[in-house]
């Protein structure tokens, strides 16, 4: 089955501690990305790869890392989490096409909180 | 940059009833992409419907249909004989061409009563 997989799916931790959410694609898909889903605001684009290791930030990159080492996996990566990144996040993925227009699909979410 | 934007945050109608979900937007181009995902309860995000902006036709999914007016950039979705299941929160998106990234609108929370 066709599909990206996020983990973990739902995640406590406090102020400062390091976490990773990991996410996988199984469509050999070029492009992934991930956005941050936070009420009144829509979804909002973090950070993107067209590639294996070819990253670039998107709309709201402060306080986030990402790396792209595999074609399959793309993991978001929270080096001093805050509260204001409790949030809802996706990764999302796509094949790249030149003219745009790409159908994306979504994991199921992972919701942070960050006490 | 471009943005989009849903003027209604939350919407309710009765089973079976027709219902339609206003979205706007700003750019320049002229070629570009419009979505529509559903976000149920379970978090997913589910496309729903696609538009391409150099079709004048305006595209449909079984119940759901979208008005297009690109003069006036706006992108409407119309849910027709709406449904239980059809309760959800409801994003549009834009896409330039030659882009890989969606630009969401705020949301509109749909729920449909019995």
């Amino acid at each position: 089955e066709a599909q990206v997989t996020q983990n973990p799916r739902y995640l406590i931790t406090v102020t400062g501690k390091k976490l990773t959410v990991t996410c996988s694609q199984n469509m050999n898909h070029e492009y992934m990305s991930w956005y941050r889903q936070d009420p009144g605001l829509g979804l909002r684009q973090i950070y993107y790869s067209m590639n294996v290791e070819v990253t670039d930030k998107g709309d709201v990159p402060e306080g986030y890392k990402v790396s792209r080492k595999e074609k399959r996996n793309f993991p978001l990566i929270l080096e001093s989490p805050s509260p204001n990144q409790t949030s809802l996040y996706f990764c999302a993925s796509s094949f790249r096409v030149g003219g745009g227009g790409n159908i994306q699909y979504f994991g199921a979410g992972t919701r942070l909180s960050v006490l | 940059a471009q943005t989009v934007t849903q003027s209604q945050p939350e919407m309710s109608v009765q089973e079976a009833e027709t219902v339609t979900l206003s979205c706007t937007y700003d750019t320049s181009e002229n070629n570009y992409y419009l979505f529509w995902y559903k976000q149920p309860p379970s978090r997913q995000m589910i496309l729903v419907i696609r538009q391409e902006a150099y079709k004048q036709q305006n595209a449909t999914e079984n119940r759901f249909s979208v008005n297009f007016q690109k003069a006036a950039k706006s992108f409407s979705l119309k849910i027709s004989d709406s449904q239980l299941g059809d309760t959800a929160m409801y994003f549009c998106a834009f896409m330039s061409q030659g882009a890989q990234k969606l630009v969401f609108g705020q949301g509109t929370r749909l729920t449909i009563n019995p």
